[in-house]
């Protein structure tokens, strides 16, 4: 079973660059595209990105500017980071697998909270 | 961006209640529609992809139709566990949007 576990900073203040991790487990991120989404509290689903284990990219328009994701196959591992923080970005931060013939978000992260404050 | 529209955006019902969530795209996503469920403080959960297919250990009750614009998740007998917020997702064009949930209460 894949699994997936997001690391990074719980806090950053405002200008900062956030800096997350996923760590994947039970499978290889070999051949598959990884996906990072993030949810502001009390609110709905925003789709930030993906990777492809190769190195490909496809960014969310609204956030192309401020991001850079890149993996590490060696460490079965990918990242996100994310410039110039304000407190808009405040959200719990998850990564994904994603997958097959709809193109979903298979596998999770249990998410990780980022605040952005002083 | 393609938009997605869940209605209604949230819903009372009963456990044994057959209940519909509508999800409307602002442009075909062709069958590139997925259905989430998210319990309070927990990652989402794939529950139906590609408009109609179960994902693996779902149970038979959730059941996903539609395609081009207009899309369904009908739960066919409400159990205790069900109640959450649900959430459609189109994939079939970058960004792959979300709509805004549909929270699911018990009556």
């Amino acid at each position: 079973q894949v699994q997936l576990q997001e690391s990074g900073p719980g806090l950053v203040k405002p200008s900062e660059t956030l800096s997350l991790t996923c760590t994947v487990s039970g499978g290889s991120l070999s051949s598959h595209y990884w996906s990072w989404i993030r949810q502001p509290p009390g609110k709905g689903l925003e789709w930030i990105g993906y990777i492809y284990y190769s190195g490909t990219t496809n960014y969310n328009p609204s956030l192309k500017s401020r991001i850079t994701m890149s993996v590490d196959t060696s460490k079965n591992q990918f990242s996100l980071k994310l410039n110039s923080m304000t407190a808009a970005d405040t959200a719990v931060y998850y990564c994904a697998r994603l997958y097959g013939s709809g193109w979903q978000l298979e596998y999770w992260g249990q998410g990780t909270l980022v605040t952005v404050s002083s | 961006d393609i938009q997605m529209t869940q209605s209604p955006s949230s819903l009372s019902a009963s456990v044994g209640d057959r209940v519909t969530i509508s999800c409307r795209a602002s442009q075909s996503v062709s069958s590139y529609l997925n259905w989430y469920q998210q319990k309070l403080g927990k990652a989402p959960n794939l529950l139906i992809y590609a408009a109609s297919s179960l994902q693996s250990g779902v149970p038979s009750r959730f059941s996903g139709s539609g395609s081009g614009t207009d899309f369904t998740l009908t739960i066919s007998s409400l159990q205790p566990e069900d109640f959450a917020t649900y959430y459609c997702q189109q994939s079939y064009t970058s960004p792959y949007t979300f709509g805004q949930g549909t929270k699911l209460e018990i009556k």
